[in-house]
């Protein structure tokens, strides 16, 4: 299984761009790079899933490169609402401890 | 509306009282799974389902039963709890074992073992 390495924390400020980048050097040839966001006491919930170049929803983009040994979470215009652990999966549903993203006024 | 929903939401009880916390999910999908949440150690995986009656072990298994004797429904079991069993339980669901690794989370089960 491949393991993901990503920043225990971050900060923002509304209205700003916000970019978690995870590492997973091992990662197989078939798997998927998966995020997940979650506010305290709740479950986490599906953003977004990518294999390769960039995916782009409603909520995020998913950045890619081409060795697929990272990824790039980007969250446009974050509001106070974004406030929320982000948790990088690749190939499977094992969750790390994630990113702390504290946005400030 | 589509869910997961997990009963009770809090729980309290005593050690080695056994308890049961149902999840059912309205979505027909074959994979679901139990997770704790402890803080610091991030979502653990307790177990996991692939279908009607297949039920496997996850990360942390010691101390659950599990059984899925219907696609909607996948209860977890606390035979005799302990309170290194205090924790927060979500159970999820997903359309099947392959493909996306989108899941569906329940809103959490908040038990205390004392």
């Amino acid at each position: 299984l491949a393991k993901t390495t990503q920043p225990i924390s971050m900060d923002s400020y509304e209205g700003q761009e916000v970019n978690i980048t995870c590492s997973h050097n091992n990662i197989a040839t078939n798997d998927y790079i998966t995020w997940y966001q979650q506010f305290p006491s709740q479950g986490p919930r599906f953003i977004i899933q990518g294999y390769k170049t960039k995916v782009t929803n409603e909520v995020a983009s998913l950045f890619i490169p081409a060795d697929r040994k990272s990824s790039t979470l980007s969250l446009p215009r974050v509001s106070l609402s974004d406030t929320a652990v982000y948790y990088c999966l690749v190939g499977s549903l094992i969750f790390g401890t994630g990113t702390r993203l504290q946005v400030f006024p | 509306e589509a869910q997961v929903t997990q009963n009770p939401r809090y729980l309290i009880t005593v050690t080695g009282k056994k308890l049961t916390v149902t999840c059912s999910q309205n979505m027909n999908h074959e994979y679901m799974s139990w997770y704790r949440q402890d803080p610091g150690l991030g979502l653990r995986q307790i177990y996991y389902s692939m279908n009607v009656e297949v039920t496997d072990k996850g990360d942390v298994p010691e101390g659950y039963k599990v059984s899925r004797k219907e696609k909607r429904n996948f209860p977890l079991i606390l035979e005799s709890p302990s309170p290194n069993q205090t924790s927060l339980y979500f159970c999820a669901s997903r359309p099947n074992a392959g493909g996306s690794y989108e899941q569906y989370f329940g809103p959490g089960t908040r038990l205390t073992v004392t």
